[in-house]
């Protein structure tokens, strides 16, 4: 039974496509991110959203569009995609704002492949 | 500018003995202090929490704190070549009166020589 679920776990697309991630979470946590690893493997920060409302939104081009329809839900969509998106992209949850007391449980991850 | 430093190595111990992992960071008001073990393709797994200065030990893992100095410490005895991986410090910055979420440092490989 998987906390925090992701799907897909790959995606390969062209350039200027617009594609979506989803992240579903059971553990009943009110906060719920999505973070982008890089080739490097260092975890940024994208957005963070407590009970459905956007908390983080840290910068990032306005052609990513989080959504939360409702506190297990937090769903990534991407417009026109470009070559410097490819990446893996991690959803967590939390139980509280900035996983302040447990940490946050992750996700699988979803490899974005660009070409 | 929130940042998390880290030794991206790779590190490599000697199976059985001590490896240690150091972090800084730059936020003096940080509160909470964690250690992910990342294996390659895998997800970063939770495996120590710290809060208050000193040492805080889990089986084979002791993490350390200093706030003062704004450095955090994972140590792991008795490696094992399973411990090899890559070991993401992070770090819970506020910001006024709202929580920032983690910041991760870029994470130090560590290698276990069998």
């Amino acid at each position: 039974d998987t906390a925090v679920s992701q799907t897909p776990k790959y995606l390969v697309t062209q350039m200027g496509n617009d594609k979506s991630i989803k992240c579903e979470q059971n553990l009943g946590h009110d906060t719920m991110y999505w973070y982008k690893q890089d080739s490097k493997k260092f975890l940024k920060i994208m957005f963070s959203y407590n009970n459905k409302e956007l908390i983080i939104n840290e910068t990032v081009p306005n052609r990513f569009s989080p959504k939360s329809p409702d506190k297990a839900h937090l769903n990534l969509h991407i417009n026109s995609l470009e070559l410097g998106d490819s990446a893996v992209y991690f959803c967590a949850s939390s139980q509280g704002l900035g996983g302040a007391s447990y940490g946050y449980t992750f996700g699988s991850g979803t490899r974005l492949t660009v070409v | 500018q929130k940042e998390v430093e880290q030794n991206s190595g790779p590190l490599s111990v000697p199976e059985g003995a001590i490896a240690s992992l150091n972090c800084t960071y730059s936020d003096r008001g940080s509160q909470s202090f964690f250690w992910y073990r990342q294996y390659s393709g895998k997800s970063p797994e939770l495996i120590m929490s710290i809060y208050s200065n000193g040492d805080k030990e889990d089986g084979r893992f002791t993490a350390q704190l200093n706030k003062a100095s704004q450095y955090v410490s994972l140590l792991i005895r008795d490696s094992q070549p399973s411990d090899s991986a890559t070991y993401l410090c992070a770090v819970n910055m506020y910001s006024g009166g709202g929580a920032d979420g983690l910041t991760f440092g870029k994470g130090t490989h560590l290698i276990i020589q069998p």
